[in-house]
Formats: C-alpha cells, sequence, structure tokens
C-alpha cells in the first residue's frame, strides 16, 4: 500500500507565526512517530503516538510544540509563535506495533524567517 | 539517553569496491534499524535487526546486541549507494535514537 504522507512539503513562514505539519502513516499502523532533523541537532525524537494517545511527549522541545492524532489516523504537529530554531525538517514515521519497523515520510522542511 | 556512535563519519570509496560502517550503541536496546538517506532526504530502511545478520543484494548487516555494536557492508559499491547511512536503535520500546550517520561518496 502507500507509505508515509506529509504535507505541505515545504512551509516558509515568519517569526511568531503558527503552523501546522500533517502525517498520514500507512493504513493500518498503529504507532506514530514524529522526528525532527537539523543541522545542529541530527535526527531527534519528539513524540509517539500509541492509537490516538500520546504516552511519551519528552522529546518535545518546547509546550509551543503540540501534536495530536485522530481516529488513530492522522497525526498533526503544531508549532506556536515559531521562533528562528524552529528551522528543521519534520518526519513523521510509523510502525505497525509499538516496538516494530519504522517507515519514514518525505518530511515537512520548516524554515522560519 | 543512550549514545549512538558511527563511523567513519566520511568515506569515499571507488566505484566496485567495498566498505564496513560500525555503530556502537551505549545501552541494551530491543531492535535497531539502518537507513540510507537519499539526496531528496528520503529515509529508505534497509534493515531491521535486533540480532545477527541479514543480507539483501549487496548489502548485509550484522548487530552483536550483547556487545552494543552493528555493522553494514556495502559489496562493489555503486554510485548509487552514494549519501548518508544512519544506525538507530530502538530503545525505550518507542523511539529510534539516531546516530551522526556516516556520509559515504562512491565514485565512478
Amino acid at each position: 500500500g502507500a507509505g508515509v504522507s506529509q504535507s505541505p512539503s515545504n512551509k516558509v513562514t515568519e517569526k511568531g507565526k503558527d503552523v501546522e505539519l500533517r502525517c498520514d502513516p500507512i493504513s493500518g499502523h498503529t504507532a506514530l512517530y514524529w522526528y525532527r532533523q537539523s543541522l545542529g541537532q541530527g535526527l531527534e525524537f519528539l513524540i509517539y503516538f500509541q492509537g490516538n494517545s500520546a504516552p511519551d511527549k519528552s522529546g518535545l522541545p518546547s509546550d509551543r510544540f503540540s501534536a495530536e492524532r485522530t481516529g488513530g489516523s492522522v497525526s498533526t504537529l503544531t508549532i506556536q509563535r515559531t521562533q528562528q530554531e524552529d528551522s528543521a525538517v519534520y518526519l513523521c514515521a510509523s510502525s505497525s506495533d509499538r516496538a516494530g519497523e519504522q517507515y519514514f515520510g518525505p518530511g515537512t522542511r520548516l524554515t522560519v524567517t | 539517553g543512550i549514545q549512538v556512535e558511527q563511523s567513519p563519519p566520511d568515506l569515499i570509496l571507488q566505484e566496485g569496491a567495498n566498505s564496513t560502517l560500525r555503530c556502537n550503541f551505549s545501552d541494551s536496546v530491543n531492535n535497531l534499524q539502518w537507513f540510507h538517506q537519499n539526496p531528496w532526504g528520503q529515509l529508505i530502511n534497509l534493515f531491521y535487526i535486533p540480532s545477527g545478520t541479514k543480507q539483501n543484494g549487496r548489502l548485509s548487516a550484522t548487530t552483536v546486541a550483547t556487545e552494543r555494536y552493528s555493522l553494514l557492508y556495502i559489496s562493489s559499491s555503486q554510485t548509487t549507494d552514494s549519501g548518508v547511512y544512519f544506525c538507530a536503535p530502538l530503545y525505550g520500546n518507542n523511539r529510534l535514537a539516531f546516530g551522526k550517520g556516516n556520509q559515504v561518496v562512491v565514485i565512478p
């Protein structure tokens, strides 16, 4: 079936604005993950969903970051009052279960000007 | 958290050569994945390998979990093998921890 999809592929926003990033996991995958990749920090974990619950939010860098998942499928990552240090590629992954093989989407490149 | 070290950080290969990439990790893990990040940034799954050895074409991987390392072998390298290779152990049962990657350039 189709892989993980993310939208938009690119987003340019002004500092202080809010942004929403979307992830559509592989159909039937119960686990969903958000990561981000930046030059300074490499690839880092943000949040994990099992179904609609987020038992591990420990990677979110600040309270400006939040995420939700609805219907056990689509997830949205929201960044409020964006800062320049939020510029990165935001990657979504899904797996069939909690410890299963993770498959990544193409990412959303966020640029905060 | 867990520390992941990959070596060598940069590698230049002549087309047709073989190479070994190494990944050391600092804690016990439940599983481990290897990825190839292509020039467009997409992470391509190579191996899902908690222990033992797996082969896929010209690539193979070995994980020795008890000694906390994994190896990725590339044989008869091709220019399409260029890119960044990431090792990512799974820890805490839900998150991948990434190393800084091995930047591989294969020249014709």
